[in-house]
């Protein structure tokens, strides 16, 4: 139990084009997805947390016109890199946490990342 | 200070040996805490959580928490090269929203 996806999970895209990136919680709804943001031999950086039919709340200094997060169902979020530039190539890594009943409330399970070059 | 620290290494261990992960954590992290496990370019594994002062064992990997002293800690018995890999130490930061807060993450090697 407890599995995350996401996709693609690899992108390659052109300065000024958008990128739309999903994360899903397959076997457990999730009442709030985080996105993280990893650059080569770096810890991960909490972008913004996402709860269902809500707005997200963003990291200071995280632009959110840039990153537009969407999180329209109990299993699904999106994040959309708009105007990606070569500065935004980075590993994006989405996690879920269970909500009500699902389970372990305290844990996050983090999905299997995606890969941007932004060239 | 930062949140929740981590000795970043690289941490060189031989393969059968205990390998010793370390953490401190600050006023503003909350007492629920998680090791996760991250090969290079892969994202991050669930290891352990605690949340209680003490031990906690599973299988060949051992959470220790001591609130007092503000420190978690994992131990990796009989280790093995699969283990080599980052260990991020993760904590909740205070507040509502529940954020997992990360340590920079130790790199450890197991030597064949």
């Amino acid at each position: 139990g407890a599995v995350v996806s996401q996709h693609p999970s690899r992108v390659i895209c052109k300065s000024g084009t958008s990128v739309k990136i999903e994360c899903r919680s397959l076997d457990f709804q999730a009442t709030t997805m985080f996105w993280y943001r990893q650059f080569p031999k770096q810890s991960l950086m909490l972008m913004a947390t996402s709860n269902e039919g809500s707005k997200a709340t963003y990291e200071q200094g995280v632009e959110k016109d840039k990153f537009l997060i969407n999180h329209a169902s109990l299993t699904l979020s999106t994040l959309t890199v708009t105007s990606a530039h070569p500065e935004d190539s980075s590993f994006y890594i989405c996690s879920a946490r269970p909500g009500g009943t699902s389970g372990n409330q305290e844990t996050q399970y983090f999905g299997p990342g995606t890969r941007l070059l932004v060239l | 200070q930062k949140e929740v620290e981590q000795n970043s290494g690289p941490l060189s261990v031989p393969e059968g040996a205990i390998a010793s992960l370390n953490c401190t954590y600050s006023d503003r992290v909350s007492q629920s805490f998680f090791w996760y496990r991250q090969y290079s370019g892969k994202s991050p594994e669930l290891i352990m959580s605690i949340y209680s002062n003490g031990d906690k064992e599973d299988g060949r990997f051992t959470a220790q928490l001591n609130k007092a002293s503000q420190y978690v800690s994992l131990l990796i018995r009989d280790s093995q090269p699969s283990d080599s890999a980052t260990y991020l130490c993760a904590g909740f930061s205070s507040g509502s929203a529940r954020q997992l807060t990360f340590g920079s993450g130790t790199q450890l090697t197991v030597l064949p």
